[in-house]
């Protein structure tokens, strides 16, 4: 099946200093994706939808200054994370919709744990 | 926009029980109902999904059902095993918008 990876899986970065994220669509070509937040037992909440080679576009109350994304190929987004704080400490995750039998399925990456201190 | 409702949000079951989880939806326009598995500080995997020309889907010990008269639809877990210990989320989404929904979450743990 589809493959969604993500890169790194885990990262802590100090206050200030910005943090990107990586999502790669393995073996498949993904001219959307999608990325969500998900903090401690709570639902996915989705933050933008990445599109190839056009801006991205942000859900209402996310600040697209703070969460810059560049969806530079068919196979790569990333999402940067400027001037951490320790409120953006979060799971962020990715997912790519890739056509199978009977219509369109959501594969989501691993995620990506940021914890700022 | 849709709104999914997900319910129990903890559930405790001993292994070998079965467990079902309750979604219901608003938008009569979603067609597609996925289920999505998220293992303890890892990303979610679909796990099984129905669309709405459907009422039923099985896969091995999971099920899904679909009433779209009502507007829910439900997971079923049969003979459960610890390792089905997890949150489950349901999701929906309107044909042609394949942006997913997705209830608040339910964690299963399955007692040996």
């Amino acid at each position: 099946g589809a493959v969604v990876s993500q890169h790194p899986s885990w990262v802590i970065c100090k206050s200030g200093t910005s943090v990107k994220i990586e999502c790669r669509s393995l073996d498949f070509q993904a001219t959307t994706m999608f990325w969500y937040r998900q903090f401690p037992k709570q639902s996915l909440m989705l933050m933008a939808t990445s599109n190839e080679g056009s801006k991205a576009t942000y859900e209402q109350g996310v600040e697209k200054d703070k969460f810059l994304i560049n969806h530079a190929s068919l196979t790569l987004s990333t999402l940067t994370v400027t001037s951490a704080h320790p409120e953006d400490s979060s799971f962020y995750i990715c997912s790519a919709p890739h056509q199978g039998g009977g219509g369109y399925e959501q594969y989501f990456g691993p995620g990506t744990r940021l914890t700022v201190t | 926009g849709e709104n999914v409702e997900q319910h129990p949000s903890t559930l405790s079951v001993q292994e070998g029980d079965s467990a079902v989880i309750k979604c219901t939806y608003s938008d009569s326009a979603s067609n597609y109902f996925p289920w999505y598995k998220q293992e303890l500080g890892k990303g979610s995997q679909l796990i099984i999904d129905i669309r709405s020309n459907v009422g039923e889907k099985k896969d091995q010990r999971i099920a899904v059902t679909l009433n779209k008269t009502a507007k829910h639809f439900s997971l079923h877990i049969t003979e459960t095993q610890p390792e089905d210990s997890a949150v489950y989320f349901c999701a929906a989404s309107e044909g042609g918008s394949y942006i997913p929904t997705f209830g608040r979450g339910t964690s299963l743990i399955v007692h040996p």
